[in-house]
């Protein structure tokens, strides 16, 4: 069966500081990647999406980019993080477009 | 454009059934999801329609109709566990996922 696992699940980091969250998928290939950004009590924000190795799809413009050095890993980074970066982070999977995504447990990410 | 409405927060009673509505105005459909989201964690999934008509899985049962731009979340025998945002989610024609913004069901005893 398929799992998705993301790390860390917490964490608090300065303003200015990089960020690094990663994403790893098993039991599937070529799988649909997806990070988003929930704010509290708030929607699923789509930062980035891939659909396969080095493809990146931006939805929002902003101070974070994404990776798919592997098949099956997703990398969500930051050069300078903003205040505004806190959220709860979600990466997710899907087989394909029409296909329902599965979410890893997220990353609540603090900025002080 | 693109837009999903669903209530912001429904208050129910353990034990009795509620039902969570979902509209939809998007650039063709290709299927919708309903999710489950307990404070604090990841969504769920629970249900997919693509044709209209009633899905129904144990106490969970999800309808659709194409052509009102409509779904509904149907949740019987409600438990106190079953307190959570649920998340409707349409696949546009373009196969572009629209997230609602949840609607959030408090449970009392």
């Amino acid at each position: 069966s398929q799992t998705i696992h993301q790390w860390p699940a917490t964490l608090v980091q300065p303003v200015g500081s990089p960020l690094s969250l990663e994403c790893t998928v098993e039991g599937t290939s070529n799988p649909n990647l997806y990070w988003y950004r929930q704010a509290a009590g708030r929607g699923l924000q789509l930062l980035f999406y891939s659909v396969g190795i080095g493809q990146i799809s931006s939805e929002v413009p902003q101070n974070l980019s994404a990776s798919r050095p592997q098949d099956r890993q997703f990398i969500l980074s930051s050069k300078k993080l903003l205040l505004s970066d806190s959220g709860f982070y979600l990466c997710a999977w899907a087989g394909t477009e029409s296909q329902p995504q599965h979410f890893g447990d997220g990353t609540r990410l603090s900025i002080l | 454009g693109q837009n999903i409405d669903q209530p912001t927060e429904m208050t129910a009673t353990e034990g009795a059934i509620v039902q969570i509505n979902c509209t939809y105005q998007t650039s063709g459909f290709n299927g919708l999801f309903w999710y489950q989201q307990h404070a604090g964690e990841a969504p769920t999934f629970l249900s997919y329609n693509v044709l209209d008509g009633l899905e129904e899985k144990g106490r969970f049962s999800s309808f659709l109709s194409r052509s009102k731009g409509y779904s509904y979340l149907l949740l019987k025998e409600l438990q106190m566990k079953d307190s959570a945002s649920y998340l409707c989610a349409v696949i546009e024609g373009n196969y572009q996922l629209i997230w609602g913004a949840g609607t959030k069901l408090i449970i009392k005893p």
